[in-house]
């Protein structure tokens, strides 16, 4: 089975600290995404890579930034961490072109920022 | 602008109920269509997908799902539904081609024992 790993399954950060998120997927996935999941919202894009070092803009960029240096590995980067920010960061990752095979999601990090 | 709307955010069933989700969906050009299932305490995970071909699709666990064109719907049915499918349903939709899908919202349905 496809797994990806996201490093950390809570954090608590302080309002103004540099956030790093990160995640791995093991079966040399092209395309790899950061949802943020939210109670009623459900899930909104933050950004999405569809190979390294190449890097796309979702629907809810801002404050967010991130980096591909290498194909398995998908940082998120919250700059400087506001308390609006404290969600669930999903990870995922998807095969070959486009939307048709569906996404592989990793477990989630829920993130508190004080 | 491109959205996926789900109509019931929080559904209760008895055992042996059937089961029905509606979702509809507004996305210009050819789409893929997913349900996905969160368990409680568990990752999302794909429970069915449509890309083309017969628009009604048999997922896992005896979830199915139709695709009607003319209503931009992708509606979820179970016809029995059992105390383990407690969980959290999101209907998303991704563009053939393009790299983006989007979520509903989500229903969270529970099932009475």
């Amino acid at each position: 089975d496809v797994k990806v790993t996201q490093s950390s399954r809570y954090l608590v950060k302080r309002t103004g600290e540099k956030v790093f998120l990160e995640c791995v997927q093991d079966m040399d996935h092209e395309n790899m995404f950061w949802y943020r999941q939210d109670p009623g919202l459900g899930l909104r894009l933050i950004y999405f890579s569809y190979d390294v070092k190449m890097k796309e803009k979702g629907d809810i960029p801002e404050g967010y930034s991130v980096s591909r240096e290498k194909k398995e590995r998908f940082s998120l980067i919250l700059e400087s961490a506001s308390t609006n920010q404290t969600s669930m960061y999903l990870c995922a990752s998807s095969f070959g072109q486009g939307t048709i095979y569906g996404y592989t999601f990793g477990s989630g990090t829920r993130l508190t920022v004080v | 602008a491109q959205s996926v709307s789900q109509h019931n955010h929080h559904v209760i069933l008895s055992e042996a109920a059937s089961l029905e989700l509606g979702c509809n969906y507004s996305y210009g050009g050819t789409v893929n269509l997913f349900w996905y299932v969160q368990y409680p305490g568990q990752h999302l995970q794909l429970l069915l997908k449509y890309f083309s071909g017969d628009p009604l699709v048999k997922g896992i666990k005896g979830f199915e799902a139709e695709f009607i064109k003319s209503k931009f719907s992708f509606n979820l049915r179970k016809p029995s539904v059992q105390w383990s499918d407690t969980a959290e349903y999101f209907c998303a939709v991704g563009n053939t081609g393009g790299f983006k899908t989007i979520f509903g919202a989500g229903t969270r349905l529970f099932v009475k024992a």
